[in-house]
């Protein structure tokens, strides 16, 4: 199957709030409610930031919030800070029949 | 604490077969699926497969079926990837991640990472 479809790059200010598009199909994301984010800063391993579209694991801010609309699920980030700017990716579920799992392509996110 | 600890860093010839390793603590390592997941310099992450060590029930990426092994040995709660003929495009950044079980259907923890280098 083909990756989600994310924005390259984002920016935004400290203090501002800033959303992050995942588009998939309706074989993914649009099928099931299992849509996750990741952040990712240089050098480091990825984190879990958002589960199950729009929960948070414990000890994950509440200024990163998760939806999904259709084929296409959301990250918004709301007060932006410094510590913010990343790498994010998304991932769905993609089927049963081979329980494969697809990343979004990754989305820069510049805290100006 | 639950962790993943990955394998050290590898350098390996074009053609050259390689065994990485991912050991789980601080869980039951046998309940939760452990996926693979590549990152070639300075690029996205891509799955790659995923094992559940109570069994060893593997299933592949299609894109990766056939080009990677992935094994488990739960007496030793460790997961591994291998292949048998590695090539200059395998260079990459190999994360293991243990996926939640029920309630948590994601991603939770993440090793460290393994870098593989293949050159001649």
């Amino acid at each position: 199957q083909s990756a989600l479809t994310q924005p390259a790059s984002v920016s935004g200010s400290p203090g501002q709030s800033i959303t992050i598009s995942c588009t998939g199909t309706s074989s993914d994301v649009g099928s099931y409610n299992l849509v996750s984010w990741y952040q990712q800063h240089p050098g480091k391993a990825p984190k879990l930031m958002i589960y199950e579209g729009s929960k948070r694991p414990s000890g994950v801010s509440n200024r990163f919030s998760g939806s999904k609309s259709g084929n296409t699920a959301s990250l918004t980030i709301s007060g932006l800070q410094a510590e913010d700017e990343a790498d994010y990716y998304c991932c769905s579920y993609a089927g049963s029949s081979t329980f494969n799992w697809v990343f979004g392509g990754g989305t820069k996110l510049t805290v100006l | 604490e639950v962790q993943l600890v990955q394998s050290g860093a590898e350098v390996k010839k074009p053609g050259e077969s390689l065994k990485i390793s991912c050991k789980g603590s601080g869980y039951s390592f046998t309940s939760y699926w452990i996926g693979w997941v590549r990152q070639m310099p300075g690029k996205g992450l891509e799955w790659m497969g995923i094992i559940y060590p109570g069994d060893s029930d593997t299933r592949y990426s299609p894109s990766f079926q056939g080009q990677v092994t992935i094994s488990a040995d739960k007496s030793i709660s460790t997961a591994y990837l291998q292949w048998s003929s590695l090539k200059a495009s395998d260079t990459a950044m190999y994360y293991c991640a243990k996926k939640g079980g029920s309630g948590l259907d994601a991603f939770d923890i993440w090793g460290q990472g393994t870098m593989v280098t293949v050159s001649s």
